[in-house]
């Protein structure tokens, strides 16, 4: 596989579950990234990873908790989210954060419906 | 405060030219980027202006002029496959991304 790959595509879960999104970069990239697309609305950048590390939370919710095992995996685990945390949850990554000629590479996201 | 400007929608013909506009006021510059967005899709990446000027990829251009905080994509030889939403994102001071809402463009026959 290449590219960014994300799992689940689709997601409906109850406000009282205990979910996670998985993403994977096949790149050899340093950077992942988690945003969210809401319709209409602007890409919220939520986590920033580089190396593995958190290098910025952009005052996420506790509900929302991410993960980065190593350079290659990232998670988002969500537990007690709100009907308006449903969006489309996109996972990305780059050779490095904050490198002006650096484009993102993304995948695919989860589309995440909150009943 | 930083922000971005792009039109919500517009609609264009097969065969023709289409101009996608982006202002943006940001603290400091380090360059504008365009996306492509098809529906369900990951967005993937256009191109990079960081000097005032126009750059060519195929049929799609795209132009930067620093002074005026205004970028422009330019398609050319419009075809049905580039109906997709279209999104701005000028990097900061701090090499923060800033992203517009994102324009989606209809092309119709």
């Amino acid at each position: 596989e290449t590219g960014v790959t994300q799992t689940p595509r689709h997601l409906v879960m109850g406000m009282t579950n205990k979910k996670s999104l998985k993403c994977e970069q096949h790149l050899g990239h340093n950077a992942m990234y988690w945003y969210k697309q809401s319709a209409k609305k602007p890409l919220e950048l939520m986590f920033v990873y580089s190396l593995e590390e958190r290098v910025e939370n952009n005052s996420v919710p506790s509900r929302f908790s991410p993960e980065c095992p190593n350079s290659s995996h990232l998670f988002l685990h969500l537990h007690t989210l709100q009907p308006e945390d449903s969006a489309l949850y996109l996972c990305a990554s780059s050779q490095a954060p904050g490198q002006a000629s650096s484009p993102l590479h993304f995948g695919n996201g989860t589309r995440l419906t909150v009943t | 405060g930083q922000n971005i400007d792009q039109p919500t929608e517009m609609t264009a013909t097969e065969g023709a030219i289409v101009q996608i506009n982006c202002t943006y006021q940001t603290s400091g510059f380090n360059g504008l980027f365009w996306y492509q967005q098809h529906a369900g899709e990951a967005p993937t990446f256009l191109s990079y202006n960081v000097l005032d000027g126009l750059e060519e990829k195929g049929r799609f251009s795209s132009f930067l002029s620093r002074s005026k905080g205004y970028s422009y994509l330019l398609l050319k030889e419009l075809q049905m496959k580039d109906s997709a939403s279209y999104l701005c994102a000028a990097m900061d001071s701090n090499y923060q991304l800033i992203w517009g809402a994102g324009t989606k463009l209809i092309i119709k026959p």
